[in-house]
């Protein structure tokens, strides 16, 4: 069984604060996505990283990609209210002509203002 | 576009009640899937399309029937309902899942309870 593990499972801090979440798993992906899920909401793409090491910037979000390409984490700068949500890792396997997306269970982020 | 369009976005069923949870995109992808997401657990995949008259069972199928006659539908069929399919359903597209990274698109979700 290939899991993707999420940590902290549940954040809660003040507006301005940066915070960092983390994806692990012992499984090499040929890629890996961040999304993010709004109340209500189905999830919305983000990023995709693909490179071991390659570090992506999204205004205040940093998407980073191990080296081994095993883990990624996700820094939020100076957050804000609207930076609250559900963020979700999905790592993706490929095998031959087989794929397969292996989702993390979410970090739930909640930004007082 | 719409994107992905879900109906109904709430129900409540009783034991062994059947209905349909329908999935409609227009955006002419040739993947389409079918979610649940249960609370502080991920994504699990139930079936996927690779294109119409085309399905396969994903992580999670028991319990659940799809179809997929034309490339923009995609309903997903519960015939015995259960308590332990109490969940919320997101159905999801992609142009092909055959690309490198490849972009999934959600719709709002179907959130089912089971008594």
């Amino acid at each position: 069984t290939q899991l993707l593990e999420q940590s902290p499972q549940f954040l809660s801090i003040q507006e301005g604060e940066n915070l960092t979440v983390y994806c692990n798993s012992s499984s090499v992906f040929s890629s890996l996505q961040w999304y993010r899920q709004e109340p209500g909401e189905g999830p919305v793409l983000l990023v995709t990283v693909v490179t071991g090491g390659e570090v992506k910037k999204l205004k205040r979000l940093t998407f980073q990609f191990g080296d081994a390409r095993k883990d990624s984490s996700l820094h939020i700068t100076a957050a804000q209210t609207g930076d609250t949500g559900l963020y979700l890792c999905a790592g993706e396997i490929r095998e031959d002509s087989n794929y397969q997306l292996i989702w993390g269970a979410g970090t739930k982020l909640i930004i007082k203002p | 576009n719409a994107g992905v369009t879900q109906t109904p976005k709430f129900r409540i069923l009783k034991i062994g009640q059947s209905m349909t949870l329908q999935c409609t995109q227009d955006m002419n992808h040739n993947y389409m899937y079918w979610y649940r997401q249960d609370p502080g657990m991920g994504l699990k995949l139930i079936y996927y399309s690779v294109g119409a008259g085309i399905t396969d069972k994903g992580e999670v199928p028991n319990g659940y029937n799809v179809s997929r006659s034309t490339t923009e539908d995609f309903p997903l069929r519960l015939e015995l309902a259960a308590p332990s399919q109490t969940s919320v359903y997101f159905c999801a597209s992609s142009y092909s899942a055959r690309q490198y990274q490849e972009t999934q698109y959600f719709g709002p979700g179907t959130r089912l309870l089971v008594l």
